[in-house]
């Protein structure tokens, strides 16, 4: 079975520009999540969607940040502007259903440097 | 506020010994934890969960204690091997929303 794929694997921008990322849950997962990992810190949740629709997005900067899952597939995170403290790995994460105690199968992440 | 605390930001253990991961949390409504295991350059991925209404979990050579009055639970791996080199994520959730809440880390250095 495959697992969640992301992609770039890297990307260096100078801060105010804009990026994307995107990501391919498990197939037949129906909740995907976006995580922020600073260095030095543990993941933080910025988004959850369940099929193609927003369950969490409290701690997402929605000045800069947006995020979309058409058709409950696949997902992209948007930043625009990027700003220095953007710099992180983003990491994706799929689980079956959501709800209760439900396992989350990671991607790779991709890791982002704000110059 | 970082509801999820690992305070050892590093552990190094010789091979065949037992590593102890520890991880307290301040958050009551918290029920349900589990221990993530990340390599470089990958995902963490699951290792083991314990559920509040239990204080023990072992699968393998991974065991979970809970201790709920002291807001305290802890990894043992026993025996350590080489390929345990790894940082290991606590994380915790309420049955209220669980949304994932995670400790900064522990990085674990198997010495042979």
């Amino acid at each position: 079975e495959a697992g969640v794929a992301q992609s770039p694997r890297y990307k260096i921008i100078e801060k105010r520009q804009s990026v994307a990322f995107w990501c391919n849950p498990i197939s037949g997962h129906a909740t995907l999540y976006w995580y922020q990992q600073i260095l030095g810190q543990g993941p933080k949740l910025l988004i959850q969607f369940q099929n193609n629709g927003v369950v969490d997005d409290s701690q997402l900067p929605k000045d800069r940040f947006s995020a979309e899952r058409l058709k409950g597939v696949d997902s992209t995170l948007k930043i625009q502007p990027a700003k220095l403290e953007d710099s992180a790995v983003y990491l994706c994460a799929s689980s079956l259903a959501g709800g209760g105690v439900d396992t989350q199968y990671f991607g790779p992440g991709t890791r982002l440097t704000v110059l | 506020d970082q509801q999820v605390k690992q305070n050892s930001p590093s552990l190094s253990v010789q091979e065949g010994r037992i590593s102890i991961l520890n991880c307290d949390y301040t958050n009551s409504m918290f029920d349900y934890f589990l221990w993530y295991k990340k390599y470089p350059a990958e995902g963490p991925t699951f290792l083991i969960s314990i559920s509040s209404i239990k204080d023990k979990n072992e699968d393998g050579r991974f065991t979970v204690f809970l201790n709920k009055s002291a807001k305290h639970l802890s990894l043992h791996i026993v025996p350590s091997q080489p390929g345990d080199s790894a940082v290991y994520f606590c994380a915790a959730s309420a049955s209220n929303d669980y949304k994932l809440s995670f400790g900064a880390g522990t990085t674990v250095t198997v010495r042979a």
